[in-house]
């Protein structure tokens, strides 16, 4: 099985933009979507990407996600960030019928 | 909306065994696969097990195979977990989650990724 290696922490301002990488340690990132997930504190996890790039209705376009090939990583980027952002992030694939988490990033909106 | 509405947690000493639920409710619960995940004190998430949409599949994290056994009871809208030779390093929070695939009419697709998440149930295992 291959890994998902996330940034423990990241921060950034209000209004301005952040990424979140996520590396995955082997195959290609291309090889099998790539999910981001928000949980707020004391909340479940809710969907903000799907399929690398796809947004779920009622995910504002603030958020997008893309794949490189040349890092073997996955990226989230928030822009126009809000308070409201402020929250854990995960990044999830799959290997086989096995699902593969992200250690997850926090991401601090000062 | 979806709702999965977890149940069954709680303490419990190592070795013991302790059996979640999870009732889901507006949605055709037999079109999509089910999964359990969980999330240590403070920790990330960590897929736990996954059963297919007829119950005739299961599939284990390493960690858990040979202890914990996921069911389903379509009749009932419900997937289970039997956890058994429970250790310390199983205590946490247990999601119940759906797959976004989902299908119908004999053609069945699986996403491979969550689209619906329970509010969880916490096990604690301690002596």
């Amino acid at each position: 099985n291959f890994m998902l290696t996330q940034p423990h922490s990241v921060s950034e301002s209000p209004g301005k933009t952040v990424t979140i990488s996520c590396t995955r340690s082997s195959g290609s990132i291309g090889s099998n979507y790539v999910q981001w997930y928000q949980q707020r504190p004391g909340s479940s996890p809710t969907t903000v990407i799907y399929e690398d790039n796809q947004r779920p209705s009622g995910v504002p376009d603030r958020f997008s996600g893309s794949i490189d090939s040349s890092s073997n990583s996955a990226s989230l980027t928030i822009s126009g960030l809000r308070t409201e952002d402020e929250a854990d992030y995960y990044c999830q694939s799959y290997d086989g019928s096995t699902l593969v988490f992200g250690g997850g990033t926090q991401l601090t909106v000062l | 909306q979806v709702q999965l509405v977890e149940s069954g947690g709680g303490a419990v000493q190592p070795g013991r065994s302790l059996r979640l639920s999870c009732a889901a409710s507006a949605f055709t619960f037999n079109y999509y696969v089910m999964y359990w995940v969980r999330q240590a004190p403070g920790k990330g998430l960590e897929w736990v097990s996954a059963i297919s949409y007829d119950g005739t599949s299961e599939y284990y994290a390493d960690s858990v195979k040979g202890r914990f056994t996921i069911s389903r009871d379509n009749g009932k809208n419900a997937v289970y977990l039997q956890m058994n030779s429970l250790r310390p390093e199983d205590t946490a929070l247990y999601y119940c989650a759906r797959d976004a695939g989902g299908g119908g009419s004999g053609n069945y697709f699986w996403a491979k990724w969550i689209d619906s998440w329970g509010q969880g149930t916490l096990v604690t295992v301690s002596s």
